[in-house]
């Protein structure tokens, strides 16, 4: 167990609806990461939030988007969903270790199906 | 931007030693990163390397050459869990930590 949650596990839509999918980092860390994972484009990097403010932007759509709250946790937005917006969706966090790596913790993901 | 290979599969035996590859092109390099993922779960952090050399972690072991941009992980005394596929992803230098993740190596352990 990473310390990272996000909800829901599955999410099952048709297209043109909105999603949002729910990200809590563990506990102290300020940066939370979202992924996209399909499996014909590996893991793709689409946005960073570090304590509130968006930091980088990736590969994310303009039909995509996110916020962090004050209390850390974040949201991912999808609008407007097509069928290749089907993939897994992964939430990551890192903080600052002594050594500098934050290696980034990953959450179980959010496995969207757009039908 | 940043560019990373890797195999995209190998195939190994049950207590033996492999190795995965992975050779990257990027601008202002700040770390090199190796998680396993088994299908349908979450990456897990395997190592880090930011300076050229080996760190190694029991049966994992990982090695940078900047130079070349280049690194590996090797896997010692494989065993069946050891089945999953291997992200090699970089870090490039800057305020933000993002990483660009290869396309994952899937690695089968056979009995």
């Amino acid at each position: 167990d990473s310390g990272v949650t996000q909800t829901p596990k599955h999410l099952i839509t048709a297209t043109g609806q909105r999603v949002t999918l729910r990200c809590s980092p563990r506990s102290g860390d300020l940066s939370v990461y979202w992924y996209q994972q399909s499996l014909d484009q590996g893991l793709q990097f689409l946005i960073q939030y570090y304590n509130g403010e968006e930091r980088a932007k990736g590969n994310i759509l303009e039909r995509f988007s996110a916020q962090q709250f004050p209390d850390l946790h974040s949201e991912l937005n999808l609008s407007s969903l097509e069928l290749g917006d089907s993939a897994l969706y992964f939430c990551a966090s890192s903080g600052t270790s002594e050594r500098g790596n934050d290696e980034q913790y990953f959450g179980p993901g959010t496995r969207l199906t757009v039908t | 931007g940043q560019n990373i290979d890797q195999p995209t599969e190998m195939t190994a035996t049950e207590g033996a030693i492999v190795q995965i590859n992975c050779t990257y092109q990027t601008s202002g390099f700040n770390g090199l990163f190796w998680y396993q993922q088994h299908a349908g779960e979450a990456p897990t952090f395997l190592s880090y390397n930011v300076l050229d050399g080996l760190e190694e972690k029991g049966r994992f072991s990982s090695f940078l050459s900047r130079s070349k941009g280049y690194s590996y992980l090797l896997l010692k005394e494989l065993q069946m869990k050891d089945s999953a596929s291997y992200l090699c992803a970089v870090r490039v230098a800057g305020s933000a930590r993002q990483l660009t993740f290869g396309s994952g190596t899937q690695l089968t352990v056979l009995p």
